[in-house]
């Protein structure tokens, strides 16, 4: 069976500190990749996805960075956090093939408070 | 592109009562709408799914969801709700043209009342 792993579970960093949360899924070959952030009463902002290695879409100009380096991992980067960058992120995976339907597949989050 | 409203951010229910969430998309293709669920701290699960077929679609948990083309709404509802349904929900939806992005709506936080 298909699995998702994400982390770390929490984080705490300081204003202008670099970041790195890695996401990998087993049990499955090319899926699609997203981070999603969400932000406390704001729901889920999708910020980046990935159809493929080295293939990253951009949703919202940011400081933050994707990138694919293998398959199955996808990574989510900043070289110099800001407060607003506070929030829950959620990596998540969907089939890509004929049976692609949208549906996606969560991991458990990481959360990140930036002081 | 699309867009997903979730009218109600908070809605309280009494135990056992029914409870409908709201959901409107606007979309100018085909499209796939999705219910997930999210229990606190946790990543979001799929509750329900409408791909093609019948309009009514329903849960393992006795959930189920209207797909209403004209009215664009793909709304949520439970006859009797209970404690454990306390959660944040969240609608969703893909196009068919294209599938792989997926737009979230804002939420509705359920709180069941004992």
């Amino acid at each position: 069976s298909q699995t998702i792993h994400q982390w770390p579970a929490t984080l705490v960093q300081p204003v202008g500190s670099p970041l790195s949360l890695e996401c990998t899924v087993e049990g499955t070959s090319n899926p699609n990749l997203y981070w999603y952030r969400q932000a406390a009463g704001r729901g889920l902002q999708l910020l980046f996805y990935s159809v493929g290695i080295g293939q990253i879409s951009s949703e919202v100009p940011q400081n933050l960075s994707a990138s694919r380096p293998q398959d199955r991992q996808f990574i989510l980067s900043s070289k110099k956090l800001l407060l607003s960058d506070s929030g829950f992120y959620l990596c998540a995976w969907s089939v890509i093939s004929g049976y692609l339907t949208g549906e996606l597949f969560f991991g458990e989050g990481s959360r990140l408070t930036v002081l | 592109a699309q867009s997903v409203t979730q009218l109600d951010s908070q809605v309280p229910v009494f135990e056992e009562a029914p409870v409908e969430l709201r959901c409107n998309y606007s979309s100018s293709v085909s499209v796939y709408l999705f219910w997930y669920v999210q229990y606190p701290n946790q990543g979001l699960q799929l509750l329900l799914k409408y791909l093609s077929g019948s309009t009514l679609v329903e849960s393992i948990n006795g959930f189920e969801a209207e797909f209403n083309k004209s009215q664009t709404s793909f709304h949520l509802r439970k006859p009797s709700v209970h404690i454990s349904d306390t959660a944040e929900y969240f609608c969703a939806v893909s196009e068919k043209t294209s599938y792989d992005k997926v737009i979230f709506g804002p939420g509705t936080s359920l709180s069941v009342i004992p």
